[in-house]
């Protein structure tokens, strides 16, 4: 069963216009959530994250947001440019979990010029 | 700045042959995790380890194991390597409790084929 879930498996936007991914989770114990971005032929980098006591969180042109009653994230990057084209995976890690991420499928950005 | 290093960045291997994957990081991190990332599928847990000689099954173990001798080093080992386990492997390290954030820093991946 996918307890991370991204629904959506590429997104295509103008550059210099916002970005929104989405992401889904199932598990009520999750109680932090992270984004990675990966490049082709690279790993993934850590983008930003949010703990669930908090539904905002906000880093340079990167804001998450966190709906824990609808069990929703979404990643906003404003504006956008070329160099986010990535893949985007959404992760999340629960206090009993030992740690670990439970990462989504991921969504593939393209922005153009 | 973290870094985390593993052996290869492209590997082709033959059907039955046992292979290995060496991930070593240099921040004296105590969690170390390996991954395989395929389309459509995102990043699935195959072993992680919280500790020198300890090690835990991820969601994905089957068909292999892993060995941790030494703090910064993490094998990845496939015993009899197959077809479908043809993938992009990751490597990731972390510091228990950091920030409770569990930010993983990864290696750069290791493409590997079974022929």
């Amino acid at each position: 069963d996918q307890q991370v879930k991204q629904n959506s498996p590429s997104l295509s936007v103008q550059e210099g216009r916002i970005s929104i991914l989405n992401c889904d989770y199932t598990n009520s114990m999750f109680d932090y959530f992270l984004w990675y971005k990966k490049y082709p032929a690279e790993g993934p980098t850590f983008l930003i994250s949010i703990s669930s006591i908090k539904d905002k969180n906000e880093d340079g042109r990167f804001t998450v947001f966190l709906n824990k009653s609808a069990k929703h994230l979404s990643l906003h990057i404003v504006p956008s440019q070329p160099g986010d084209s990535a893949v985007y995976f959404c992760a999340a890690s629960a206090i009993t979990g030992f740690q670990k991420l439970v990462f989504g499928t991921g969504t593939r950005l393209l922005v153009s010029p | 700045d973290v870094k985390v290093t593993q052996s290869s960045r492209y590997l082709v291997k033959r059907t039955g042959e046992k292979v290995f994957l060496e991930c070593v990081q240099d921040m004296d991190h105590e969690n170390m995790f390996w991954y395989r990332q395929d389309p459509g599928l995102g990043l699935r847990l195959i072993y992680f380890s919280y500790d020198v000689k300890m090690k835990e099954k991820g969601d994905i173990p089957e068909g292999y194991s892993v060995s941790r001798e030494k703090k910064e080093r993490f094998s990845l080992i496939l015993e009899s390597a197959s077809t479908n386990q043809t993938s992009m492997y990751l490597c990731a390290s972390s510091i228990p409790g950091q920030g409770r954030s569990n930010e993983q820093f990864f290696g750069p991946g290791t493409r590997l084929t079974v022929l």
